[in-house]
């Protein structure tokens, strides 16, 4: 079964400080992860993308990983700040109905809160 | 670059009543997705349209929610009627196309900022 799998489930940080989120999936065949970050009331605004052929890719103060041996994926948040404070969600694609569609299998999110 | 548009951004019904969500893609994205998202979990995907043809609606409850896009542009969700377990987000994401020469591209999907709906 294709799941998407997150950690933790929330996290509360001190501002300044960094801070990584762990995402684990069983999907196949692997297209692309995704790493989104969705602030309350609002949809979610993709971070990063990853191919099964980069291992990292940055954002600004966001980092993702990504081991497809292991199938694991890690985001790095460096010096939080408080609009960090979102819920950050794993997305995982795989091609569909024999190669034709991409879907998108989605985690829970980890919340995290960012504190002054 | 104008976003995903979504109205209304809130909404109250009561069970059994019926309830209508509109979503405007950004211009030039072939494929729109519609997701409901409760409390606490991520996005489901309830259908997908490429142009005015449906792709996937296989998490659709079809008994209950109806969903077009006769332009291929806009598109409308409707629920009717209502049920408490409705209570979610409903989310509208556009991209440039889910299939053919740009499966293999990283084909981003871009969301609206949702309409909450609550069922009393």
């Amino acid at each position: 079964k294709n799941q998407v799998e997150q950690s933790p489930q929330s996290l509360i940080i001190l501002e300044g400080k960094n801070c990584t989120l762990q995402c684990n999936y069983t999907v196949s065949p692997f297209s692309n992860l995704r790493w989104y970050k969705q602030d309350t009331g609002r949809g979610p605004v993709s971070l990063t993308i990853m191919t099964f052929s980069e291992n990292t890719k940055s954002n600004g103060r966001y980092t993702a990983t990504l081991d497809a041996d292991t199938k694991q994926s890690s985001l790095h948040i460096t010096a939080s700040q408080l609009s960090d404070s979102a819920s950050y969600i794993c997305v995982v694609s795989y091609m569909n109905y024999g190669g034709a569609t991409n879907k998108l299998i989605f985690g829970t999110g980890t919340l995290l809160a960012v504190q002054p | 670059e104008a976003g995903v548009a979504q109205s209304p951004r809130y909404k109250i019904i009561e069970k059994r009543q019926s309830v209508a969500f509109w979503c405007n893609p950004i211009s030039g994205h072939a494929t729109l997705y519609w997701y409901q998202q409760i409390l606490g979990q991520g996005p489901k995907l309830l259908i997908q349209f490429q142009n005015n043809g449906v792709v996937d609606d296989s998490q659709l409850p079809k008994d209950r929610f109806s969903a077009e896009r006769l332009k291929g542009v806009d598109s409308t969700l409707k629920i009717q009627p209502a049920k408490l377990e409705d209570s979610a987000v409903y989310l509208c994401a556009s991209s440039r196309a889910s299939s053919g020469r740009f499966l293999r591209s990283y084909n981003e999907q871009f969301f609206g900022p949702g309409t909450r709906l609550t069922v009393l």
